[in-house]
């Protein structure tokens, strides 16, 4: 079945420098890739998603990657803000029908002003 | 529109006893999942149901845990009996259907199994 693995697990950095965060999926068939962002305390919030049919979607300061050829995508966060600090989560829908989310191990991102 | 709901957001109980965990997904969503979050082990998907028919159970740890949906505005989570072990976050996400990716996440229902 579908594996995401993702990296970092914990990312520290200085407001207003990037932030990377990379995942792997082992299915060749996966075919949509969100990113949540989840604060402590609360609930998973989708911030960012990409299909297998597009390589790069932006939104503001955050924009996602997709490499179908490696099976990887990753999350870029530009002029971080202290308010970007919490646990973002990658995850993949295999193929096979069914928006099933596998999502990966989380990575903890602190923002230091 | 109010979002997926879940009662209760907090739960404390004693080993041993049942516990039943509830999620309303927003209207008009034909695709539920239930979720447990723990540090141990992240995000996992127990059950999803895509018109009220569960479809993927393979997530659900024991026969202890058991999940319904008899309409298609109300689901639920029941563990009997419960064990420590069981203490997490259970969260309940829709979303519009097969076709449609994005899920929605409800606020959670934080179990502290004693």
């Amino acid at each position: 079945g579908e594996n995401v693995e993702q990296h970092p697990s914990t990312l520290s950095v200085q407001e207003g420098d990037s932030a990377v965060i990379k995942c792997t999926y082992s299915d060749s068939a996966s075919n949509y890739f969100p990113w949540y962002k989840q604060e402590l305390g609360k609930r998973p919030q989708l911030i960012i998603d990409i299909r297998s049919n597009v390589g790069e979607k932006k939104d503001q300061r955050i924009a996602v990657t997709l490499n179908k050829t490696a099976k990887h995508f990753s999350l870029h966060i530009t002029e971080t803000q202290p308010e970007d600090s919490a646990v973002y989560f990658c995850a993949a829908i295999p193929g096979g029908g069914y928006n099933k989310l596998i999502f990966g191990a989380g990575t903890r991102l602190a923002v230091h002003p | 529109d109010a979002g997926v709901i879940q009662s209760p957001r907090h739960e404390v109980t004693e080993m041993g006893q049942e516990v039943t965990l509830r999620c309303k997904p927003i209207s008009g969503h034909n695709s539920l999942f239930w979720y447990r979050q723990t540090m141990m082990r992240g995000l996992e998907l127990l059950i999803y149901f895509n018109n009220n028919v569960p479809i993927d159970d393979s997530g659900m740890p024991e026969d202890r845990f058991s999940a319904k949906m008899p309409n298609a505005s109300f689901s639920t989570l029941k563990i009997q009996p419960s064990e420590p072990r069981d203490s997490a976050v259970y969260f309940c996400a829709s979303s519009p259907g097969p076709e449609t990716d994005t899920q929605y996440f409800g606020p959670g229902t934080r179990l502290t199994v004693l």
